[in-house]
C-alpha cells in the first residue's frame, strides 16, 4: 500500500515569496491533517479536514496560510507572504477514520 | 510551554545500554501515543495507549502509560544504533498535542 507522498521535499525561498506544498493521503483515508514542525519541537497541527470539509483550523495562522482539499482526496498549503519563522517542516498525515495518523516524509521549507 | 514535556531532551548511550525516556504533562489524556521519527522522515507509530496503569511491550520497548492518564514512560532494554531517532509522545486532547521529543543517539 503506498503511503502518504508530499512535494516537493526541499523548498528554499526569500522571505515575502509565496509558496505551496502538495499532499496525496492514503488511498481511502477521509481525515487529512497538516502539521508544522519548527527544529526541535514536535509537530503543531495546523489544519485537519475530514472529506473537504474543515473540522479544525484554530492553529493556522490565517493571515498568510491557506489549505484546500476541494475534492476530499489531495490538499495543497500555501503560504503567502512567507516569513523568515515559517522555516520549518511541513507534514502531511491521513487516516481512515480519525485513528492512527500515517504521516508523509514531509517538506523541508527554509525561508531566506 | 508544551502540553506535554519530555525528558531528557537528549540522550546519547552506547550500544547495549539501557534507557527510560519520560512524557509528562499536567492534563489528562484519553489515549498517548509514541512515534519514533527519523531524519528526512516522518513519524512512525510504534504504540498507543490507553488505560492508565497500561503496559505494552514491543520487542525491547516497553511502554507504561500512568495511572492517572498524565504521563507515560518509554523504557528501551539493549538499545542498538537502529533504535536512533527523535522519540516523540503525543496525546489526544481536543486535538493531538504533540511533545518536543527526546532526540536518541546509540553508539555502536
Amino acid at each position: 500500500e503506498a503511503g502518504v507522498a508530499q512535494s516537493p521535499r526541499y523548498k528554499i525561498i526569500e522571505k515575502r515569496q509565496s509558496v505551496a506544498f502538495w499532499c496525496n493521503p492514503i488511498s481511502g483515508h477521509a481525515t487529512l491533517y497538516w502539521y508544522q514542525q519548527i527544529l526541535g519541537q514536535g509537530p503543531k497541527l495546523l489544519i485537519q479536514f475530514q472529506n473537504n470539509g474543515v473540522v479544525d483550523d484554530s492553529q493556522l495562522p490565517k493571515d498568510r496560510f491557506s489549505a484546500e482539499r476541494l475534492k476530499g482526496v489531495d490538499s495543497t498549503l500555501k503560504i503567502q507572504p512567507a516569513k523568515l519563522e515559517d522555516s520549518a517542516v511541513y507534514l502531511c498525515a491521513s487516516s481512515w477514520d480519525g485513528g492512527t495518523q500515517y504521516f508523509g516524509p514531509g517538506t523541508r521549507l527554509l525561508v531566506l | 510551554t508544551q502540553l506535554l514535556e519530555q525528558s531528557p531532551q537528549f540522550l546519547s548511550i552506547q550500544e547495549g545500554e539501557n534507557l527510560t525516556v519520560y512524557c509528562n504533562s499536567s492534563s489528562v489524556f484519553s489515549s498517548l501515543q509514541w512515534y519514533r521519527q527519523e531524519p528526512g522522515e516522518g513519524p512512525v507509530l510504534l504504540v498507543t495507549v490507553v488505560t492508565g496503569g497500561e503496559v505494552k511491550k514491543l520487542k525491547r520497548l516497553t511502554f507504561q502509560f500512568g495511572d492517572a492518564r498524565k504521563d507515560s514512560s518509554l523504557h528501551i532494554t539493549a538499545a542498538q544504533p537502529g533504535d536512533t531517532g527523535l522519540y516523540l509522545c503525543a496525546g489526544a486532547y481536543n486535538d493531538m498535542r504533540f511533545g518536543a521529543g527526546t532526540r536518541l543517539t546509540v553508539k555502536p
